[in-house]
């Protein structure tokens, strides 16, 4: 059974670096496209980007210039920097997987979500 | 940036009525990207849908998917109990940045 478990701190300061992990268990990451989405009462979910199993990345252009996605096949992680964070970035942050066929990159697995406050 | 709206924003429906919820898109996305979500308090989303019509595995009959282009339907027939919660549609396509629907509640 493959499992998603996000994974960092819970509280961040104010102009700082937001720092997650996904760890995947039960499957490797090959074939598939791996997602960070965050949810908060303001904004909704929202899609921040993916990375593939390759390494390849695209980012939701709200978050571009503050993003960055990497990935660990060998450690069968993922990871999200969210650089220069302000309060507007609290929410609950989840990964999930997406099939690399087109007609099937919905979000088929997910994250329990982490919730990241952002506070001094 | 493609743009989906729901409606409504909350059904206030009984146990064994019929939920129909409504997904607008701002530009056409065709009908192979469009999925819907179920979320329930505390849990992630649960794709019930996708390609707009396809039942995801495990996914009961009573939820059905319709719609193409720039309309899209989720109905919920019969609903049960454990139907009463937040359903998000969500585009994927290839017209990058993907996006959700702002959500509609289903509620006793």
């Amino acid at each position: 059974q493959v499992q998603l478990q996000e994974s960092g701190p819970g509280l961040v300061k104010p102009s700082e670096t937001l720092s997650l992990s996904c760890s995947v268990s039960g499957d490797s990451l090959n074939d598939y496209y791996w997602n960070w989405i965050r949810q908060s009462p303001e904004k909704g979910l929202e899609w921040i980007g993916y990375v593939f199993y390759t390494g390849t990345t695209h980012y939701n252009p709200s978050f571009e210039s503050r993003v960055t996605i990497s990935i660990d096949t060998s450690k069968k992680e993922f990871s999200l920097r969210l650089t220069s964070v302000t309060a507007a970035d609290t929410a609950v942050y989840y990964c999930a997987r997406a099939e690399w066929e087109p007609r099937r990159r919905y979000f088929d697995l997910w994250g329990r979500g982490t919730p990241v406050i952002i506070s001094s | 940036e493609i743009v989906l709206t729901q409606s409504p924003d909350t059904l206030s429906l009984s146990p064994g009525e019929t939920a129909t919820l409504s997904c607008r898109a701002s530009q056409r996305v065709g009908s192979s990207f469009l999925a819907w979500y179920q979320q329930k308090p505390g849990q992630a989303p649960r794709v019930l849908i996708f390609g707009a019509s396809n039942r995801a595995t495990g996914i009961p009959d009573r939820f059905s998917g319709s719609g193409s282009e720039t309309d899209f339907t989720l109905t919920i027939s019969r609903l049960e109990p454990e139907d009463f919660a937040v359903y998000y549609c969500h585009y994927y396509g290839s017209s990058l940045p993907w996006t959700f629907g702002q959500g509609t509640k289903v509620e006793v």
